[in-house]
This record gives C-alpha cells, structure tokens and sequence, in this order.
C-alpha cells in the first residue's frame, strides 16, 4: 500500500537559513507527489508537484523539490527562509486508483529570529 | 474566482445531535472530496466524488457519517449521531477531475462535539 513519511515532526530553522523538508514515499509505480502548506486555522495550499520529467520542480513562494527515485524521496527546500514561512508542511502521493491523496503526517516549520 | 467555500467555519454540538457540514466546490471541477484531520491520524480521506457519484467512500468511519452530492456546486457530509471522538477539522477539497490532478481546499470546518 502507499504511504508517506515525514520524518520530522517540527523543526525550527533561524530566518535566512536554508530549509529542507524530508519526505518518503512508498509506491509502485511512477509516483504523483505533492507538497502542501497548511497556515493556522487555514486551508491547505499547494506549493508544488510532480508528475513526470525533470525531477527537480519549482513552486511558489521560492519552494523548490526535487524528486529521487532511488531513494523514494521528495524533499522540499528553500534557500532563505522567512517568518511567513512558519507553517506547516504536508507531503502527499496520490494512490494508485488516482482518487484520493495520502497525506503524510506533516511537519510544522518554526522560524526563529 | 472564489475557491472551495465550506460552512459552518466552527460548529460546537453535544454529543448525540445531528451535525450537517456543507461544501461548495469549485465552479467547473468534477471531482470533490471530504477530510478529516485530527491531531493523532492526521489527514485522512472520507470520501471522494466524481461527477457527483461517490466513488470511494472506505475512509467514512461508520455509519453515522454519511456524504451526499446532489449538484456540482454542493455537498454534505453529515454525523448522526455524533460523538466526541469525532471532534476534528473537515476539510473539503476539489480538483477538475480526479484525485491525482491538484486539489484545492477549503478553509475547514471546525468541529467540536461535547
């Protein structure tokens, strides 16, 4: 069965540092794979995703993942991270029927000044 | 545009009475699903619509939880009776047509059952 791991259930990374979100995923095939940012009391909102091609993708908000078949990952990072940041960050894969995305369980950022 | 619109935004009940939440979908998407998340399961797919038919629905916990989609701009997912366990945020989500295409969702509903 798929499934995604977020290994880090919170970090906290100072305000201008570099930031990097694990994720693994376990699937058979060519995987679809997303990340998402949930801000308190909010919706999630997509930063970015995968479908096929180059394996490095770009998002908004100056997010980038780059996907690793060999080693079933799909981390996020950003290079300079903001207090906006602060949030938290969910991976997904959508399943093998296509009709629903598994979540991981999320990884809350804090930014310290 | 407007995204997904969902209502109540927080609905507190007592334990027993009926709680109907509501989602309105994204003008044009196909496909719409219902959420639950809670601090110890996380993000938990309910169930999921497509052009208005439930195509999955596994993730609905029992029968007390039931989902209907009588047009494309409107769905319900409903408790009865509910209980305290089932205190989470409910989110709804939509996509132009199917899960693997990118979902948007709505705000949530808040959900606290006395």
């Amino acid at each position: 069965a798929q499934s995604v791991t977020q290994p880090d259930i919170h970090i906290t990374v100072s305000e201008g540092a570099s930031l990097e979100l694990r994720c693994n995923y376990s699937y058979g095939a060519t995987p679809y794979l997303f990340w998402y940012v949930q801000s308190p009391g909010q919706g999630l909102q997509l930063l970015l995703k995968y479908f096929s091609g180059d394996t490095l993708v770009q998002g908004i908000k100056g997010f980038e993942a780059e996907f690793k078949r060999s080693q079933s990952s799909f981390n996020l990072r950003k290079p300079s991270v903001h207090w906006s940041d602060a949030a938290e960050y969910f991976c997904a894969v959508a399943n093998q029927a296509g009709t629903a995305l598994i979540f991981g369980k999320g990884t809350t950022l804090s930014v310290s000044s | 545009d407007a995204g997904v619109i969902q209502s109540p935004r927080h609905e507190v009940t007592e334990m027993g009475q009926e709680v109907t939440l509501r989602c309105k979908p994204i003008s044009g998407h196909n496909s719409l699903f219902w959420y639950r998340q809670t601090m110890m399961r996380g993000l938990e797919l309910l169930i999921y619509f497509n052009n208005n038919v439930p195509i999955d629905d596994s993730g609905m916990p029992e029968d007390r939880f039931s989902a209907k989609m009588p047009n494309a701009s409107f769905s319900t997912l409903k408790i009865q009776p509910s209980e305290p366990r089932d205190s989470a945020v409910y989110f709804c989500a939509s996509t132009k047509s199917g899960g693997q295409d990118t979902q948007y969702f709505g705000p949530g509903t808040r959900l606290t059952v006395l």
